[in-house]
């Protein structure tokens, strides 16, 4: 079965912050992978589609990257609204998650 | 617009099973596979298995082989997910969500359910 290992687990920073969220797979998969927002009490939301395809209504701060085993989320200029936990996945299978918090 | 509407929240005892629906509007049923993804107090996502609304086939994790079964009514547009055994490890908010997927690998959830919180406890 295929891993997802995120890193970090935790990160603190500051609004107006360029932040970025690692998603390493155990083997290759192409770019099979997705991103998720998830805010406390609520569903996941989908952000990030194929490594690097945008959602629709997703604003374009949010960015991905990667194919192979190696990715990368990233948040240009973090708003409030973004304080949330990440998560990446391919298939059935997820990351452990990133907790985002304020500095 | 789509929407995944998921049944109440339950308590149960150990041992026994639990059945939580989800409600789809805004597309074809049948034209998506829904997939269940539950999720600990505090934990990550932990993905429990698909089943094609179409034709009914269904695929589970390992993990829940033999506790799980996932079935649908398309005259309702709706999907179930039944867990039985349970235990209080299964204690969880259990989540619906529609899966976008192609060739290969490609599979991806892009409308949840509000989520269903199930307790287990005697």
């Amino acid at each position: 079965d295929i891993q997802l290992t995120q890193s970090p687990s935790f990160l603190s920073a500051s609004v107006g912050d360029r932040v970025t969220i690692t998603c390493r797979a155990s083997q290759g998969i192409s770019s099979y992978l997705a991103w998720y927002q998830q805010k406390p009490g609520k569903a996941p939301k989908l952000l990030i589609y194929a490594a690097s395809t945008l959602q629709s209504g997703v604003p374009s701060r949010f960015s991905g990257s990667g194919s192979g085993t190696e990715f990368t989320l990233t948040i240009s200029s973090l708003q409030p609204e973004d304080f949330a936990t990440y998560y990446c996945q391919q298939r059935g299978t997820f990351g452990q998650g990133t907790r985002l918090e304020i500095k | 617009q789509v929407q995944l509407v998921q049944s109440g929240a339950e308590v149960k005892k150990p041992g026994a099973s639990v059945k939580v629906s989800c409600k789809a509007s805004g597309y074809t049923f049948t034209s998506y596979d829904i997939n269940w993804v539950r999720q600990a107090t505090g934990q990550g996502l932990e993905w429990m298995g698909w089943m094609n609304p179409n034709s009914g086939n269904t695929g589970y994790a390992q993990k829940f082989q033999g506790r799980v079964t996932m079935t649908r009514n398309t005259s309702i547009s709706t999907a179930y997910m039944e867990l039985s055994s349970l235990r209080s490890e299964d204690t969880a908010v259990y989540y619906c969500a529609r899966a976008i997927s192609g060739s290969g690998s490609y599979i991806f959830f892009d409308y949840w359910g509000q989520g269903t919180l199930v307790t287990v406890s005697s």
